[in-house]
């Protein structure tokens, strides 16, 4: 079993400033790495698939970087709508989610 | 434009069955895989199950597995869900995806209540 961990669970940042977010698997893991964002009361919103391509239509200020256990999902100049929780997933060998990074307003 | 949208979702008891549908459109759907996604109350993602687009190819979470059976008709672009010996961390958001570059398209969700 593969477990990804995500750190830290919550992330306070101001508006301007910048997030970076830690998703680490438990073992090298290919580069099937996606990151999602979801607001309250919404289906997840794929961002990155391939651990570094953003999916259609998402700005250039959400990037993914990584490889083997460790991934890194970086968000520029917050504004309001990207506060929300956002989760990495492994989807390939083996299919499983992070427990998610909350990125609120400071 | 391509729409993924759930129903069958409600309150059951515990050891009761529910199945669940994904109706799609705007797309191919034989071409995908497709995938199932849980989200408990207040909880993150779990990933349920996937089915290849012709269906030989299947998974399930180890929670599931033995008591839950995904499968698809398409030619009536369906995707399906069938949940038996249901309990109550079964209890959640039922979530269907379409596998292309990861999960790019989802529904909106239906909500199971496992509760006496």
């Amino acid at each position: 079993e593969i477990v990804m961990t995500q750190s830290p669970a919550t992330l306070s940042v101001s508006p301007g400033e910048r997030a970076t977010l830690s998703c680490r698997a438990s073992q090298s893991v290919s580069s099937a790495l996606a990151w999602y964002q979801q607001k309250p009361g919404q289906a997840p919103r794929l961002l990155i698939y391939g651990a570094s391509t953003r999916a259609t239509g998402v700005p250039a200020k959400f990037s993914g970087s990584g490889s083997g256990t460790d991934f890194t999902l970086t968000i520029s100049s917050l504004q309001s709508e990207d506060f929300a929780v956002y989760y990495c997933q492994l989807y390939s060998d083996w299919w499983t989610f992070g427990q998610g990074t909350k990125v609120e307003i400071k | 434009q391509v729409q993924l949208v759930e129903s069958g979702g409600g309150l059951v008891k515990p050891g009761g069955s529910l199945r669940l549908s994904c109706a799609a459109s705007g797309l191919t759907f034989s071409d995908y895989y497709m995938s199932w996604i849980r989200q408990a109350p207040g909880k993150g993602l779990e990933w349920v199950s996937y089915i290849s687009g012709s269906g030989g190819t299947i998974y399930y979470a180890d929670s599931v597995k033995g008591r839950f059976t995904v499968s698809r008709d398409n030619a009536r672009n369906s995707l399906y869900l069938r949940m038996n010996s249901l309990r109550a961390e079964d209890t959640a958001v039922y979530y269907c995806a379409r596998l292309a570059a990861a999960l790019d398209y989802w529904g909106q969700g239906t909500l199971v209540t496992v509760s006496s």
